[in-house]
């Protein structure tokens, strides 16, 4: 079974500075999908981000970048300029390739806490 | 983008009766839907995987008889807690995918989540 580790339950940082979260996994299959969500008070699952582990390129969206490194089995979030709105619990999220078989495996999740 | 709709977004009900949540795709056939719990400041975990026209899979630890899922259409996914508990408050998650061939495949999309009490 894959498993999904966030060793950071809780990060903080200033307003417009940048911010990496941590992320590691473990699993046998050689591909598979990664994801960011984000979770602001509302509980709503946002997606930030994702990557295809079949592709060596790091995903970005706007702000939003992703370092992935496949052999070390990590997938760190790196989040440029952070604003106001960035605070929420983010979740790493593991899924299999397998069609029919798209549930998602979440690390406990990083608490964001934005300083103005 | 695929949307995904759920229903009631917050229900309080008593002890021993049930609650039925719904999850609808709005703009696309979802053959697999899947129910995720949350409890206060944790993570999502799955807790079944909801296949239309065929029974639930559950993961291991959750009750059939209390979480019965109904996947009767391709847009359309129910949970109804059955004669719920104090214990079965929690926060109720609901997720699909767009087929492989559309444009938003391989991303699940999340319900907005029902907050179920029981006093």
């Amino acid at each position: 079974a894959q498993t999904v580790t966030q060793s950071q339950p809780e990060m903080s940082v200033q307003e417009a500075e940048t911010v990496t979260l941590s992320c590691t996994y473990d699993t046998s299959e050689s591909d598979y999908y990664l994801f960011w969500y984000k979770q602001p008070p509302s509980r709503q699952m946002i997606l930030v981000i994702r990557q295809e582990a079949y592709k060596q390129q790091n995903a970005t969206e706007n702000r939003f970048s992703v370092n992935f490194q496949k052999a070390a089995k990590s997938f760190s979030l790196k989040i440029s300029d952070s604003q106001l709105g960035d605070a929420a619990m983010y979740f790493c999220a593991y899924r299999s390739p397998i069609f029919g078989n798209e549930k998602l495996t979440f690390g406990t999740g990083t608490r964001l806490t934005i300083i103005p | 983008g695929a949307v995904v709709s759920q229903h009631p977004s917050w229900v309080i009900c008593k002890s021993g009766t049930s609650v039925k949540i719904e999850c609808r795709s709005l703009d696309f056939q979802a053959t697999t839907m899947f129910w995720y719990r949350q409890f206060p400041k944790q993570s999502l975990m799955l807790m079944a995987t909801s296949n239309e026209g065929s029974k639930a899979t559950y993961e291991q630890g959750v009750e059939k008889d209390k979480f019965l899922i109904n996947h009767a259409s391709l847009t359309l996914s129910t949970l109804t807690v059955t004669s719920a508990h104090p214990e079965d408050s929690s926060f109720y998650i609901c997720s699909a995918s767009p087929p492989p061939t559309s444009s938003g495949a391989n991303v699940l999309t999340f319900g907005a989540g029902s907050r179920l009490t029981v006093l």
